[in-house]
């Protein structure tokens, strides 16, 4: 199985604050690598697939990169609805892998 | 556009078994690839298995083969997940997802909005 290894595993920033948090895999996963947002009571919302490519509708402060083994998520300017855990996910091979999620909490 | 509306929470003994449903609307269950993907207290998420449309078969995760079954009612547009035996550790958000297959990649949207599935005596 892939194993998807993220950091940091919390973080705390200010509205207005740079984000980045980082996904790495333990063997190469071309681009296929995904993000996702958990915010509690509501459904997980998928905010990039394909490494880089913003889904429809996810603001445009949120962008993503890498390939092979290293990736981020940024969010270039931190908003109060972003405060939420993050998930990157591996759609190189099944067993489909998440990591274990990055908690990012207001300041 | 995919809505997925699951079932509500269920409280569950050790031993006993449960049944999650997810209703699809916007579109038929037929052109869709159904994945359940759960999450238990202060973890992570975890992939249990779905439908492969490649091989027209469904696919679990080797951790929970022979304990959980995926099905599909078409008449209705709802998924089922089933899983057996529970015990403590199935304590849980279970959610349903679909699998989109891209030139790129695929990627899971959208998701339901989660049942909480509790295992206690």
């Amino acid at each position: 199985d892939i194993q998807m290894t993220q950091s940091p595993s919390s973080l705390s920033a200010s509205v207005g604050d740079r984000v980045t948090i980082t996904c790495r895999a333990s063997q190469t996963i071309s681009s296929s690598l995904n993000w996702y947002q958990l915010r509690p009571g509501k459904a997980p919302k998928l905010l990039i697939y394909a490494a880089s490519i913003l889904q429809t509708g996810v603001p445009s402060r949120f962008s993503g990169s890498g390939s092979g083994t290293d990736f981020t998520l940024s969010i270039s300017s931190l908003q109060p609805e972003d405060f939420a855990t993050y998930y990157c996910q591996q759609s190189y091979s099944t067993p489909w892998t998440f990591g274990q999620g990055t908690k990012v909490e207001i300041k | 556009q995919v809505q997925l509306v699951q079932s509500g929470a269920e409280v569950k003994k050790p031993g006993a078994s449960v049944k999650v449903s997810c209703k699809v609307s916007g579109y038929t269950l037929t052109e869709l690839s159904m994945h359940w993907v759960r999450q238990a207290p202060g973890k992570g998420l975890e992939w249990m298995g779905g439908f492969d449309p490649e091989d027209g078969e469904t696919i679990y995760a080797q951790k929970f083969q022979g304990r959980v079954t995926m099905t599909e009612d078409t008449s209705t547009d709802t998924a089922y997940m089933e899983l057996s035996s529970l015990r403590s550790e199935d304590t849980a958000v279970y959610y349903c997802a679909t699998l989109r297959s891209r030139v790129v990649g695929d990627y899971f949207d959208p998701w339901g909005q989660g049942t909480l599935v509790t295992v206690s005596s």
